[in-house]
């Protein structure tokens, strides 16, 4: 079935640093990608998003990128603050079979060390 | 997100018994969805539907019901079949199926045995 694989599971950086976070998609139908920012206890919030036709999008110190060959994208945070410090989680939307839903990956912590 | 309401915030529940979250949402979306959450872990879909009278299971869909009756309420009945309920329940909704566009979550509902 769909998977959506991410790495890695937990992430700590220097504030300042760049963090980098990677998912894998396996249903090549998939066309659109968002990401998701959850604060503890908290609903997932929507950060950034790519659909299939992009490579690359920037919203700030936030972007992602989108290798449809390879079926990969990636977030990318530069100058990371205390304030990042939440669970990230990658999706991706596809139309296997007709029917519409988003596979989540697992979920990356990120610890922003000031 | 203020378009989608989940009540109650909290939730007992005690052996044998049914117990229903509710998931009402004013965006005019056609799908919405539901996930369970454990502590530390990713997002799980239990059911999701894309049109009203209609509904699919997700990937842990026993000991779980769900109706749509109306386009804005998509409520969960998690049944005493569930034998380890205690989770973090979201419940989210996203446009016309086709478009690619993000799911809005609520606030989730945080589901105890007593």
């Amino acid at each position: 079935g769909e998977n959506v694989e991410q790495h890695p599971s937990t992430l700590s950086v220097q504030e300042g640093d760049s963090a980098v976070i990677k998912c894998t998609y396996s249903d090549s139908a998939s066309n659109y990608f968002p990401w998701y920012k959850q604060e503890l206890g908290k609903r997932p919030q929507l950060i950034i998003d790519i659909r299939s036709n992009v490579g690359e999008k920037k919203d700030q110190r936030i972007a992602v990128t989108l290798n449809k060959t390879a079926k990969h994208f990636s977030l990318h945070i530069t100058e990371t603050q205390p304030e990042d410090s939440a669970v990230y989680f990658c999706a991706a939307k596809g139309s296997t079979s007709g029917t519409y839903k988003y596979i989540f990956g697992t979920g990356t912590r990120l610890k922003v060390l000031a | 997100d203020g378009g989608i309401t989940q009540s109650p915030k909290y939730l007992f529940r005690k052996e044998g018994q049914n117990v229903t979250l509710s998931c009402e949402q004013n965006l005019n979306h056609d799908a919405m969805y539901w996930y369970r959450q454990d502590p530390g872990q990713g997002l799980r879909l239990i059911y999701y539907s894309q049109i009203v009278n209609d509904f699919q299971k997700g990937d842990i869909a026993e000991g779980y019901s769900v109706s749509r009756e109306k386009k804005e309420s998509f409520p969960l009945t998690v049944t005493s079949a569930q034998k380890n309920p205690t989770a973090f329940y979201l419940c989210a909704s996203s446009g016309r199926r086709e478009v690619s566009q993000p799911q809005h979550f609520g606030d989730g509902t945080r589901l105890s045995i007593l």
